[in-house]
């Protein structure tokens, strides 16, 4: 199928790590991307792996890839209550501009 | 360089009425998609234009489409309106670069009553 799925919702307290997990279905793709979503807001794009790499790391933000098992997931270090939103995993198919998305993880921080 | 701006933010509309959303792209992005995004069904892609061409298209009915200009702005027009047609609407600009990212808007807001 197409789908990219995602767990619904992830709680954590401020200054632990929250690890946000996705699996994707396309051995395909070449990019996997995570995006987050305040509310009201639209998608900021907060990083971005090539599927020949296992992991990327970014300031507070890892992410790692197991293309054998299409697990993706993305680990937050010290999370703060800005960090709070709604966090996407996408894959891209046919190299073009079609992104799939996950149904989303809702990250909630609490002090 | 200025972000993705799509207008305008906030849309009441009717059932049976039509709607035309735009976008304007980060300058120098050439490539423009458009995404629907609702409680229910998530985000959903609808299609994608290059160089004025479309060059994909999603799983949606024919009273969505879509048309970009030679400035590389983009508009989408929906005819007809359903009220399932509610969504949060999403503009993305995609780099030339080798990760391929595509940067969102703020999105527009269509509510059909």
């Amino acid at each position: 199928g197409e789908d990219v799925e995602q767990s619904l919702f992830l709680s954590v307290r401020e200054g632990d790590s929250s690890v946000i997990n996705c699996t994707y279905t396309d051995s395909s793709s070449t990019y996997l991307y995570w995006y987050k979503q305040e509310p009201g807001a639209g998608l900021q794009l907060l990083t971005y792996i090539f599927s020949n790499m296992d992991m990327k790391q970014d300031q507070r933000l890892t992410v790692l890839l197991n293309k054998k098992d299409k697990h993706l997931s993305l680990r937050i270090a010290d999370t703060q209550t800005g960090d709070s939103a709604i966090y996407f995993c996408a894959e891209i198919r046919n190299q073009g501009g079609k992104l799939i998305f996950g149904q989303g993880t809702e990250l909630s921080v609490k002090p | 360089k200025a972000g993705v701006t799509q207008t305008p933010r906030y849309l009441i509309k009717t059932r049976g009425q039509q709607v035309t959303l735009s976008c304007s792209p980060i300058s120098g992005h050439r490539s423009v998609s458009w995404y629907q995004q609702t409680p229910g069904q998530g985000l959903q892609f609808l299609f994608e234009y290059f160089s004025e061409t479309q060059r994909n298209k999603g799983n949606f009915p024919g009273r969505f489409s879509g048309r970009q200009f030679s400035n590389s702005r983009s508009e989408m027009n929906v005819s007809t309106l359903e009220l399932g047609d509610s969504a949060l609407y999403l503009c993305a600009s995609k780099s030339g670069g080798p990760g391929n990212e595509q940067f969102f808007g703020p999105g527009t807001r269509l509510t059909v009553l």
